[in-house]
């Protein structure tokens, strides 16, 4: 049972246009959400989180939406760079736990 | 670069054999963590570590086991192996237990077992 889902395998946006990734949950005890990117031969490197009592953070190019009625959060990246592309990963967390539940990754690919 | 290293970056190995994974978490870091990336598949998380304690397990088979040393590094260790262990083997570290923070990931060990 997959508690929380990417279900776009894969994303292709053009160099200078927002890059959208989703991701939804089903446990509705999840409280703080946190992406990640991996690039090829290396570890997943933390990007930025939300927490459960926010509907949005920021951070530069990056942003976090979080809609709980709908347990569903979306990352914004504009505008997107080639440099961006990567797998990003979704992951949660419930009630304070460090045990991370990671989603499957959507690769995205920036074309310049 | 995180901070976080993984020795070694490949491994390969035969059906039934047992190996070590050795993860040094960042300078200050108390909390170790151990995810598994098999095919196809998102990051699983195995079992945490914080301060040489056993924190929280998670989808860790009883062939794998783990610890912390006193001076934070971790070791994880891989027996019986199957074919299906072949993975990606990622440590991550955190600064503190008890609160959600960002974990930071080393580059991973990659196993094959043949």
């Amino acid at each position: 049972d997959q508690q929380v889902k990417q279900n776009s395998p894969s994303l292709s946006v053009q160099e200078g246009r927002i890059s959208i990734l989703n991701c939804d949950y089903t446990n509705s005890m999840f409280d703080y959400f946190l992406w990640y990117k991996k690039y090829p031969a290396e570890g997943p490197t933390f990007l930025i989180s939300i927490s459960s009592i926010k509907d949005k953070n920021e951070d530069g190019r990056f942003t976090v939406f979080l809609n709980k009625s709908a347990k569903h959060l979306s990352l914004h990246i504009v505008p997107s760079q080639p440099g961006d592309s990567a797998v990003y990963f979704c992951a949660a967390s419930a009630d304070g736990s460090e045990k991370l539940v990671f989603g499957k990754g959507t690769k995205l690919t920036v074309n310049p | 670069d995180s901070g976080v290293t993984q020795t070694p970056k490949h491994l390969i190995t035969a059906t039934g054999q047992r190996v070590t994974l050795r993860c040094s978490p960042r300078s200050g870091d108390l909390s170790v963590y151990w995810y598994q990336q098999s095919l196809d598949q998102g990051l699983q998380f195995l079992i945490q570590y914080y301060n040489g304690e056993e924190r929280a397990k998670g989808n860790i088979l009883e062939r794998f086991s783990a610890q912390q040393f006193p001076d934070l590094h971790s070791e994880l260790n891989l027996s019986s192996l199957e074919l299906g262990d072949s993975a990606l083997y990622f440590c991550a570290s955190s600064v503190s237990a008890g609160v959600t923070y960002e974990q930071y990931f080393g580059p991973g060990t990659r196993l094959t077992v043949t």
